[in-house]
């Protein structure tokens, strides 16, 4: 079945620098993406969609400077945290829907932790 | 603004025992998920509701939607312990795939 993945699961990194992380759909094409954020024992967050060829439409309060999303192709999506700070250690998770016979199936990729020190 | 909340956002009971987790949503929406988290994982996707009075099951758990009430409840029957998880709903309002969560429901099932 349709896969979401995410590279990479896990990744550490210093303050002030940044640090990528990828969604891609395995089997099918998606020129919408989300992006979700999640702290410790909380809900996920909506960050961001991310657009195919244009801009990505970021939720109220998410600063765009800081999470450069690009979508450059049909199955990637890129989520770059740029000078990281340790509040945004976090658990990142990315979905995107697939179309079906009878509307779209949402696929969510396996997370990726960011621990930033 | 769509909110989405679930009760109760903690849960403690014993192996066997029902009970049933709600969800409440703020605005239209016929379309309603429920999701498994465990600890450190991403969602495993548990049911998808799309249209008023359905209800669907899967082993042990019993999702419904009521979209009049804008409500949705998963029934748990003769609970056990792996089914200890956090449970979220999540609600997408205009057909476009943007799903807003509800806080959760931790579920711990007592052996």
């Amino acid at each position: 079945g349709a896969v979401v993945s995410q590279h990479p699961s896990w990744v550490i990194c210093k303050s002030g620098t940044s640090v990528k992380i990828e969604c891609r759909s395995l089997d099918f094409q998606a020129t919408t993406m989300f992006w979700y954020r999640q702290f410790p024992k909380q809900s996920l967050m909506l960050m961001a969609t991310s657009n195919e060829g244009s801009k990505a439409t970021y939720e109220q309060g998410v600063e765009k400077d800081k999470f450069l999303i690009n979508h450059a192709s049909l199955t990637l999506s890129t989520l770059t945290v740029t000078s990281a700070h340790p509040e945004d250690s976090s658990f990142y998770i990315c979905s995107a829907p697939s179309a079906g016979a009878i509307g779209n199936t949402i696929y969510f990729g396996e997370g990726s932790w960011l621990t930033v020190v | 603004e769509l909110k989405v909340e679930q009760n109760p956002l903690f849960l403690s009971m014993q192996e066997g025992k029902n009970y049933t987790i709600y969800c409440n949503y703020s605005t239209t929406s016929d379309r309603l998920y429920w999701y498994r988290q465990d600890p450190g994982k991403s969602l495993e996707s548990l049911f998808v509701l799309l249209s008023n009075g359905a209800v669907k099951q899967e082993g042990r758990l019993m999702a419904s939607l009521d979209t009049k009430a804008r409500l949705s409840t998963l029934h748990i029957t003769a609970a056990v312990h792996d089914l200890s998880a956090t449970y979220f709903c999540a609600v997408d309002k205009n057909r476009d795939d943007k799903i807003i969560f509800g806080k959760g429901t931790r579920l711990h099932i007592l052996p």
